[in-house]
């Protein structure tokens, strides 16, 4: 298999434009993680899908991110508008169903917000 | 909330020797924790998992233990080598039927030649 795939890998655009992410999971992966990363917080749970729903987005920042599943192989995630302070790296996970499984990150996107 | 604490300052040690990582969390005890890898660039790598009624796990050159009246793990890396120089995190699970991992912030391992 590929392993979970990102795009793109790279971002750079100015404050106030629309920003989108989009993660391709491993197939047969039920559940599917979108995480930042930064130096100051480490890794952070945005949200995670179960079978294409939305399971829990409390570590989603605020009305200007949202992410989409509409089908097993593909999700997005969205911030508009962007801000500086989004400005970090953004990993797509996948993991099968069984509990405790472990996660299969991407390569992640770095995303930097001018 | 559940905190977690891993060693905030890089390790480094001499070739062969062997590395000691520490991850401390605060809270309730998890269901069971997991040892991430992650090299510059790249998304995390899973090493090894250990749950609650778990002392220690082995695989290869890496030993994890899980000690839950001290709230604390340790992962090992014996035999060290240049190729394992890379951050490593620890994650705790929160428990319940949530799939929601609580991260650290990494320890920093630097292996010399």
């Amino acid at each position: 298999d590929a392993g979970v795939i990102q795009s793109p890998r790279h971002e750079v655009t100015e404050m106030g434009q629309e920003v989108t992410l989009r993660c391709k999971p491993i197939s047969g992966h039920d559940y599917l993680f979108w995480y930042r990363q930064t130096m100051m917080r480490g890794l952070e749970l945005l949200i995670y899908f179960n079978n294409n729903v939305p399971i829990d987005d409390s570590g989603m920042p605020e009305d200007r991110f949202s992410a989409k599943m509409p089908n097993a192989s593909f999700s997005t995630l969205k911030i508009q508008p962007s801000e500086p302070r989004d400005s970090a790296v953004y990993f797509c996970a996948s993991s099968l169903p069984e509990y405790q499984e472990t996660q299969y990150f991407g390569p992640g996107t770095r995303l930097l917000v001018l | 909330s559940q905190k977690i604490e891993q060693n905030s300052e890089a390790l480094n040690i001499q070739e062969g020797k062997t590395a000691t990582l520490t991850c401390n969390y605060t809270n309730y005890s998890p269901a069971y924790l997991q040892w991430y890898r992650q090299d510059p660039g790249r998304g995390p790598v899973f090493l090894l998992l250990i749950r609650e009624n778990e002392k220690e796990k082995r695989k290869e050159r890496l030993k994890v233990t899980f000690d839950t009246t001290l709230k604390q793990s340790l992962f090992h890396i014996t035999a060290s080598q240049p190729a394992d120089s890379a951050t490593y995190l620890c994650a705790l699970d929160r428990g319940g039927n949530n799939r929601k991992l609580i991260w650290g912030l990494g320890t920093s391992l630097a292996v010399n030649p």
